[in-house]
């Protein structure tokens, strides 16, 4: 298997651009988190789904910051407009949920898009 | 509500020299803990995991025991190597999918 898999790997934008982050769950996993990750705040849970569907979206920052999942090979990260602060690394994750258990599943983590905003 | 705390880093060892970094969390019910490690550049990868009490996980030389009674789950290798720097997160989960992440310990070992 690939992994997760996220692109760009780097962006550089300017203030006020719109910036799409994309991901790629690993086949078969049910679960999609999107983290951000800076030195000052460490890493931090802004959204996740299950089966497509937004469960948890109390991470994400303000109204700038939107995500979705079409289908369950593929979710995109928004930002519009960004600013500044929003430089960080951004990170998706998946699991699988369908083996059962009570939570002690792995949670794979793509190789993260690093965000520059200008 | 849940949560995980981990010593503060960074954490700089001589190649061969013992490794701890203690990790302490508070949940309701009987969670999962898990140890991640993040290399530089990457995504942070599972390192080790326990499901119940007294459970050990062990990895690439890592243990660690889940300790209900001091609510601890604390991360040990005996000899650390240069390539074992990286930084290490404690988290847990706890009924759901939802994983807490403790704030991450930077680990440098020295040749």
């Amino acid at each position: 298997d690939a992994g997760v898999i996220q692109s760009p790997r780097h962006e550089v934008t300017e203030m006020g651009q719109e910036v799409t982050l994309r991901c790629k769950p690993i086949s078969g996993h049910d679960y999609l988190f999107w983290y951000r990750q800076t030195m000052m705040r460490g890493l931090e849970l802004l959204i996740y789904f299950n089966n497509n569907v937004p469960i948890d979206d109390s991470g994400m920052p303000e109204d700038r910051f939107s995500a979705k999942m079409p289908n369950a090979s593929f979710s995109t990260l928004k930002i519009q407009p960004s600013e500044p602060r929003d430089s960080a690394v951004y990170f998706c994750a998946s699991i699988s949920g369908r083996q059962g258990g009570t939570g002690g599943n792995e949670q794979f983590f793509g190789p993260g898009t690093r965000l520059t905003v200008l | 509500g849940n949560s995980v705390t981990q010593m503060e880093g960074p954490v700089t060892l001589s190649e061969e020299a013992f490794l701890t970094i203690n990790c302490t969390y508070t949940a309701t019910g009987y969670p999962s803990l898990f140890w991640y490690v993040q290399y530089p550049g990457e995504g942070l990868q599972l390192l080790l995991k326990a499901t119940k009490a007294d459970d050990k996980g062990s990895n690439k030389g890592f243990e660690a025991t889940y300790r209900k009674e001091t609510t601890s789950f604390h991360l040990e290798k005996g000899s650390v190597q240069v390539s074992d720097s990286a930084v290490y997160f404690c988290a847990l989960t706890s009924g759901t999918y939802k994983y807490i992440f403790g704030t991450g310990t930077r680990l440098k070992v020295l040749a």
